[in-house]
């Protein structure tokens, strides 16, 4: 089942902060992390494991929250080039299913 | 450094043939590569999982007999989708880490696959 992604869009100025949530109904082994730009291939953020972390990729975080079954992107001080759209993709705990969400399109304005 | 290849960026085929695609690691060697699709407008999907030297893990509901990946050496991996269809029209996209599945991945660029 596609874990819920949330918001779907969101618009900011430069500088400003964002969340992007994903959430899952099943009990996750791991949370990835990629952007996406238009046209392009994605670009791998993170990977967060069981057993709840955070991890930082200079001005972006992320956490996990292995017992509430979701995970958080933190972007700080955005830049106009994290504009793009934003995956996570999570594994479940018996490894069978990797399965990607929606996506969450962020705009970064001048 | 990290950068992966792919090979060809697009390609139309007739329905019934057969289409290889190769992901190259160009500066580095590759443990472990990855292949996705991507259906126009729509998320990524996993299709498997190769470590070099021994069989794809595939995710549920991808067809191993259809989609055939080959990680032949620390540098190569090639997907060959068999007796392909329109539906199979899609970017395929390959990523590689130098360690384990969990280490970071560096992606190609993308092949575009059209089937008439």
């Amino acid at each position: 089942q596609q874990p819920v992604q949330s918001p779907q869009a969101v618009i900011l100025r430069e500088g400003e902060d964002a969340v992007i949530n994903c959430s899952s109904s099943k009990a996750l082994y791991s949370v990835h992390w990629y952007r996406q730009k238009h046209g392009e291939a994605p670009v791998f953020l993170m990977i967060l494991l069981k057993g709840g972390e955070q991890k930082g990729h200079e001005k972006i975080s992320a956490s996990f929250n292995e017992k509430k079954q979701q995970s958080s992107l933190y972007l700080t001080a955005s830049q106009l080039s994290y504009s793009g759209t934003y995956f996570c993709g999570t594994r479940d705990n018996y490894g069978q299913n990797f399965v990607f969400g929606p996506g969450t399109r962020l705009s970064v304005l001048p | 450094g990290a950068v992966v290849s792919q090979h060809p960026s697009r390609v139309i085929c007739k329905s019934g043939t057969s289409v290889k695609i190769e992901c190259r690691s160009l500066d580095f060697q590759a443990t472990t590569m990855f292949w996705y699709r991507q259906f126009p407008k729509q998320s990524l999907m996993l299709m498997a999982t190769s470590n070099e030297g021994s069989k794809a893990t595939y995710e549920q509901g991808v067809e191993k007999d259809k989609f055939l990946i080959n990680h032949a050496s620390l540098t190569l991996s090639t997907l060959t989708v068999t007796s392909a269809h329109p539906e199979d029209s899609s970017f395929y996209i390959c990523s590689a880490t130098r360690g384990g599945p969990t280490d970071t991945q560096y992606f190609g660029p993308g092949t575009r696959l059209t089937v008439l």
